[in-house]
This record gives C-alpha cells, sequence and structure tokens, in this order.
C-alpha cells in the first residue's frame, strides 16, 4: 500500500533561517509527487510536481527535490508569509484504482519576524 | 481564488441526518475530486468523477454518495451522518482526469452533534 510520511510534524524557524521539510514516500511505481501549500482556513494550493529522481523545481524561496524514497521542499530565508501547512503527495502509475493524489499529514511551519 | 466554489462554507447538524455539500468547478474543468480533511487522519481521497462518469474511488462510505451533473458541478451526500464524520470537505478540479496538479475549493466545515 502506498504510504506518504512528512516530517517534521511542526517547524518553527526564525525569518531568514532556512531548513528542509521531508517527505518519505513507498509507492509501487511513481507517477508524480506533488507539493502544495495550505493555509488556516483554505484549500490546498499547488506549489510543484516532480516526476523522476534527480528532479528539481523552484518558486521564490522554495525548491523542491526528488530522490526514488524521498522528496525536501528545502525553504531559503523564510519570511513570516511562508507559514503554511506543506502537503506532499504520491500519485501511483496503477491507473486500476485511479490517478487519485495519496497525501501525507503535513508539515505546520512556523516563521516568526 | 482557486475559482471552485463550494457551499456551504459551515453545516452543523445532528446524528443521524443527511446533508448535501455542493461544488462548482473551475471553468472548464470536467474532473471533480472529493477529499476529506480530519485532523488524525489528513486529506483522505473520497471519490472523482470526469465528465459525468465516476472515474476513482477511495475510502468512501457507504453512507456517502456524490454525482456530476451535466452542468459538471458535483454534490456530495452524507446520511445516517455520525460523530466521526465531523470534518472538513474539500472539492477539487481538474481539466484532466489523470492529472495531480489540483484546484482546491476552501471547504464545507461539518459539524456533527
Amino acid at each position: 500500500e502506498d504510504q506518504v510520511t512528512q516530517s517534521p510534524e511542526a517547524l518553527r524557524l526564525q525569518e531568514g533561517e532556512s531548513s528542509s521539510l521531508n517527505c518519505s514516500y513507498t509507492v509501487s511505481g511513481l507517477r508524480g509527487l506533488f507539493w502544495y501549500r495550505q493555509d488556516p482556513g483554505k484549500g490546498p494550493e499547488f506549489l510543484f510536481t516532480l516526476y523522476s529522481a534527480g528532479e528539481e523545481k523552484e518558486k521564490e524561496r522554495l525548491k523542491a527535490t526528488l530522490t526514488k524514497k524521498e522528496s525536501f521542499l528545502h525553504i531559503t530565508a523564510p519570511k513570516p508569509e511562508d507559514s503554511a501547512t506543506y502537503l506532499c503527495a504520491v500519485q501511483a502509475e496503477d491507473s486500476n484504482s485511479g490517478y487519485a493524489l495519496n497525501f501525507g499529514k503535513g508539515t505546520s511551519l512556523l516563521v516568526t519576524p | 481564488d482557486s475559482g471552485v466554489t463550494q457551499t456551504p462554507k459551515h453545516l452543523i447538524t445532528a446524528t443521524g441526518q443527511r446533508v448535501t455539500l455542493r461544488c462548482s468547478p473551475r471553468s472548464g474543468d470536467l474532473s471533480v475530486y472529493w477529499y476529506q480533511q480530519s485532523l488524525d487522519q489528513g486529506l483522505q481521497f473520497l471519490i472523482q468523477y470526469y465528465n459525468g462518469e465516476e472515474r476513482a474511488k477511495g475510502n468512501i462510505l457507504e453512507r456517502f454518495s456524490a454525482q456530476q451533473f451535466p452542468d459538471l458541478h458535483s454534490e456530495l451526500n452524507l446520511s445516517s451522518l455520525e460523530l466521526g464524520d465531523s470534518a472538513l470537505y474539500f472539492c477539487a478540479s481538474s481539466s484532466r482526469w489523470d492529472t495531480g496538479e489540483l484546484f482546491f475549493g476552501e471547504g464545507s466545515r461539518l459539524t456533527v452533534l
């Protein structure tokens, strides 16, 4: 069964203090790995898609990387507005059950001034 | 604003009752997904429709049902409600049935007393 584990559950950073969030996954065949951001009281917002090991994507202060077993979301010099819950999801190659996303429980990030 | 509209935003009801949650996808999107989010389980996939047809099914209870109408809006029906059904219910849409890049609505918060 596909499994997605995110760590840490919660992370508190000072503004400007860079760090990384981890997403470990097990899936029979990876079709894609996705990062979403969720603000309190809102729905998740799509950030990145990664398809194969070694791939990297960047957006402002965020950079997502992928290996065969895990993905990292690196946050460089974060600002308070980066505070949110970051969700990782995998999509399996097996289409018998559709291509629905399997989400991790997320990392809650708080960036203080 | 993702372009996905969900109503109602909040709903309080009693055990044993039945409720209907409504979702209007982004203009042009044919695929609609329903997810349940609770504190302990995270985001759980319930069901997907594509252009009016059921495409994939997750861990949706038999007490729950959904449909997508010809105008592409979707409804999630929850019946014989239990305390444990209290959660945030998200609708998401996408243009393709096999993509992981979803656009989420702001959710419907259901409280069962």
